[in-house]
């Protein structure tokens, strides 16, 4: 049973560019989040995507935007890039929208120089 | 939005002494979760613990949802058991996001 698998691990980009990430989910899982943990502090909620909408949002800028396919994998895009935006992204999945247990990827580490 | 404060926020042991982590919640939660983060990052499962007492080898949790809070026990710790501790609360009604803790930073040294 495959996990959650996010890509690309690592990668780094200049201020003002653009980004995706991407996310596979559980076996199982429909839902999709998306955090932002910057170094030294706990994750913070992007948005979380079911059924192919976003269904809540964190506080976060329309320059984070997100995507979620039939398959249910999922994409974060964040464009205009700014320094602020150096961090570990990471990706959780679950069974359903506001039920079972939240599993996490290995993250994909954001670099803006 | 719901707070979740967790306790202590720096922990330093010795090899094989015994812990508690308090996770304190302000708000009814549906669910709430305990995870460790290894030093490259990835957020390992715990302990998925709503309400009640769950044991997994050296680790437990008890979670009280009435009273708001949650307890992850660490017996005979081990330099592996170094990194950081979340706790994770899914806020009850409708579409809810999952917030974190504060975070327990746990440090065993030999």
């Amino acid at each position: 049973d495959a996990g959650v698998t996010q890509s690309p691990t690592h990668l780094i980009k200049t201020r003002g560019q653009q980004v995706t990430l991407r996310c596979s989910p559980k076996s199982g899982h429909d839902t999709v989040s998306w955090y932002q943990q910057a170094l030294g502090q706990g994750p913070q909620f992007i948005f979380q995507y079911y059924e192919e909408e976003e269904r809540q949002r964190g506080n976060f800028p329309d320059r984070f935007s997100g995507h979620q396919f039939p398959n249910y994998s999922s994409e974060l895009n964040v464009n205009a890039l700014l320094l602020g935006d150096s961090a570990l992204y990471l990706c959780a999945t679950q069974p359903g929208p506001n039920t079972g247990e939240l599993f996490f990827g290995e993250g994909s580490r954001l670099t803006v120089l | 939005g719901i707070q979740v404060e967790q306790s202590p926020p720096d922990l330093i042991l010795q090899e094989g002494a015994n812990s508690t982590l308090r996770c304190n919640f302000s708000d009814s939660v549906n669910n709430l979760q305990w995870f460790h983060q290894n030093p490259w990052g990835q957020l390992i499962n715990l302990f998925y613990i709503p309400s009640g007492t769950k044991q997994n080898g050296r680790l437990s949790a008890t979670t009280v949802a009435t009273e708001r809070y949650s307890l992850l026990y660490i017996s005979s710790s081990q330099t592996t058991d170094s990194g950081v501790y979340f706790c994770a609360v899914l806020e009850s009604g409708g579409y809810q996001k999952v917030t974190f803790g504060t975070g327990t930073k746990l440090q065993v040294i030999p």
